[in-house]
């Protein structure tokens, strides 16, 4: 069983551009959560969604920031015109279908803006 | 409100010594806890995960934590340091229910010395 798949693992943009970061569950999993990591911080929690549904944002930045789980593919986080403070790494983690188990996580986004 | 205290932002031991990560926690109601280990640039692993069904929790690699609730207290130890298990070490509650987000603690950096 393939674990959270995170693509791209690294990846540069300059101020302004667009950021697309994708999470692939874990097999059997319909539950996704994106995390932000500041450098020498904790993880912050962002959106929790689930397929077609957002279910929490109450971590997303109000603007700029979006995400989604369609009914088919990888789940989406999107950063409309980067700025510097947006470099961090971003974590995907998924669950099983019941509420309240394990999250298990990707090995993150690094994302760096020149 | 959920929160996670690390009462160490870094652990120094020596290599086969113990270990003891402190944290403390904060929660209405009974908590489900973790804890979680990020090597350097990599993503998270799940060491061991608390929910109530004993209160003594065995990990991975030799890790374990005591969940003691008159002192709110999740500390996670190890009887002897080895040195792979130099990382950051997060200390993690879960709002669980239909809030499927997790509160991080700020981390603890191990160090381990030869």
């Amino acid at each position: 069983n393939a674990g959270v798949m995170q693509n791209p693992r690294h990846l540069v943009r300059r101020r302004g551009q667009e950021a697309r970061l994708r999470c692939s569950p874990m097999k059997g999993h319909s539950h996704v959560y994106w995390y932000r990591q500041l450098p020498e911080e904790g993880l912050k929690f962002m959106v929790y969604l689930q397929k077609e549904n957002i279910i929490d944002e109450s971590g997303m930045p109000k603007e700029r920031f979006s995400a989604e789980f369609p009914k088919e593919g990888p789940s989406i986080l999107r950063i409309q015109q980067v700025v510097r403070g947006d470099s961090a790494a971003y974590f995907c983690a998924s669950s099983p279908p019941t509420t309240g188990e394990t999250q298990y996580f990707g090995p993150g986004t690094r994302l760096l803006v020149l | 409100a959920q929160s996670v205290t690390q009462l160490d932002s870094h652990v120094s031991v020596s290599e086969g010594t113990p270990v003891l990560l402190r944290c403390n926690y904060s929660s209405s109601y009974s908590p489900s806890l973790f804890w979680y280990v990020q090597h350097p640039n990599k993503g998270l692993q799940l060491l061991l995960k608390y929910t109530s069904a004993a209160t003594l929790v065995k990990g991975i690699n030799g890790f374990e934590a005591e969940f003691k609730k008159s002192e709110t207290s999740f500390h996670l130890t190890k009887p002897s340091a080895h040195m792979s298990d130099a990382a950051e070490y997060f200390c993690v509650v879960s709002l669980g229910g239909s809030q499927g987000n997790l509160i991080f603690g700020k981390g603890t950096k191990l160090s381990v010395k030869p």
